[in-house]
């Protein structure tokens, strides 16, 4: 299994600016995935982070809105720049271990509110 | 990644067992099926995960229908602390651990 940290937990902001999340991972892992839950929503996959290269993004999400870096194989940041309200949401940090089938592991996500 | 199909909510009393369904009738011969919760105010966790044949873990046990078209997760024993958002999920074999696409679950209430 892995822990996994996640400051801030919870952070209210202002319209305009950025913030940054950070994921930290208790042991090394191959995979690193951040998500983001809407109010009441279910969880949509905004990128993998990529160790020493430029996250993977899907559909719907842009670098320039959320930078991510993953400097080595336990820690990872994602930035949320610009924000608006509709920004407001839960952020969560994935990893895994395993490239086939097997366990995700979730961290308890960071709660985002933009005034 | 095939959809999946699930009730928006159950209902349970303490102690008796639960049978969640999940439908994904397009599922590919590739493709695993995962379920994992979400209790309040927490990221999700694994609960269990198969392709062709019955899965049991301390958890849960996983059903699959030998046209693989429907699934059930089975919890024997439901407590208080089972009451969580259910998400049924297909994954293909090939596809990343991690790139998963959560749909909406099932709501569980545990009744004491």
């Amino acid at each position: 299994s892995a822990v996994i940290s996640q400051k801030p937990s919870r952070d209210i902001c202002q319209r305009g600016t950025s913030l940054t999340i950070q994921c930290q991972v208790d042991s090394q892992v191959t995979m690193m995935f951040w998500y983001r839950q809407q109010p009441g929503q279910s969880l949509t996959l905004i990128a993998t982070a990529n160790q020493g290269s430029e996250a993977t993004y899907e559909s719907g999400f842009v670098i320039d809105k959320f930078p991510i870096s993953r400097p080595n194989l336990t820690f990872s940041t994602l930035t949320v720049s610009n924000m608006s309200p509709e920004d407001s949401s839960i952020y969560l940090c994935s990893v895994s271990n395993s490239q086939g089938s097997g366990e995700l592991f979730f961290g308890e996500g960071s709660r985002l509110t933009v005034l | 990644d095939a959809k999946t199909t699930q009730p928006n909510s159950m209902e349970s009393n303490e102690e008796e067992p639960v049978h969640l369904p999940c439908n994904h009738s397009t599922i590919s011969g590739t493709d695993y099926i995962h379920w994992y919760r979400q209790l309040p105010s927490q990221g999700p966790e694994y609960v269990i995960h198969g392709l062709t044949s019955n899965v049991n873990n301390r958890m849960a046990s996983l059903a699959i229908a030998e046209d693989r078209k429907s699934s059930t997760l089975i919890l024997h024993r439901a407590t208080l602390r089972d009451a969580a958002v259910y998400y049924c999920i297909l994954r293909d074999r090939g596809s990343t651990l991690g790139r998963l696409y959560f749909g909406r679950g099932t709501q569980l209430t545990v009744w004491p």
